[in-house]
């Protein structure tokens, strides 16, 4: 089963911005298919951050944005504060498998 | 408001089955496909499996030819029966519900834990 692939942490201190990637294949990502971000707070279920790429669900605030090209896609958070400490995963759709893939998750840790 | 509540979890014995349910509410339940994601103790999120509104479903590897997802929507329930489980198979069962015509997932319940375990 394939699965994309995301750093294990990344880290910043407050007001600081990070950068999460994702990367996929071509049946994945690479196959125009959207890319999606869930964010994980410890002990809850996953909560949709953004959709279709680059679309911030509901209630998520703009310090959060995503991009996607090619086979890649990323997740920034800008002005980093504590409440953003959480496991991040990306997901896209796998045409070969008819089936949804996630990424591997990353830990984002406020220092 | 959209809410997907898990049950059914338990501790069952290696080879052994297992069905654990979603109920669905705040929703027209047969309109929307549904999956389940798993996620093993400190592990990351795995799809599972998916059915469609028409009851197309499919499996991720891992459980393709032992796990069987169904759905009731007389009921608004969305099924897993889990058969010849093994220890690998030891998560929590998330329901997501799908998003219209994108394949992302814009709810999810709290999860069902599940324990293969002698």
């Amino acid at each position: 089963q394939s699965v994309l692939t995301q750093p294990p942490s990344v880290s910043g201190a407050p007001g600081q911005r990070v950068t999460i990637s994702c990367t996929g294949s071509s049946s994945d990502i690479g196959a125009a298919y959207d890319v999606h971000w869930y964010q994980q707070l410890p002990g809850t279920a996953p909560k949709l951050l953004i959709y279709g790429n680059n679309n911030r669900a509901s209630g998520v605030p703009d310090r959060f944005s995503a991009s996607k090209s090619g086979t890649s896609a990323s997740l920034a958070i800008s002005g980093l504060q504590a409440e953003d400490e959480a496991d991040y995963y990306c997901q896209s759709y796998d045409s070969s498998l008819s089936g949804y893939v996630f990424g591997t998750g990353t830990k984002v840790t406020v220092l | 408001e959209v809410q997907l509540v898990e049950s059914g979890g338990g501790l069952v014995q290696p080879g052994g089955s297992l069905r654990v349910s979603c109920a669905a509410s705040g929703l027209t339940f047969s309109n929307y496909g549904m999956s389940w994601v798993r996620q093993a103790p400190g592990k990351g999120l795995e799809w599972v499996s998916r059915i469609t509104t028409s009851g197309t479903t499919s499996y991720a590897d891992s459980v393709k030819g032992r796990f069987t997802i169904s759905r009731d929507n007389s009921k608004n329930t969305l099924y897993l029966q889990m058969n010849s489980l093994r220890a690998e198979d030891t998560a929590l069962y998330y329901c997501a519900k799908k998003y219209g015509g994108s394949y992302h997932f814009d709810y999810w319940g709290q999860g069902t834990l599940v324990t293969v375990s002698s």
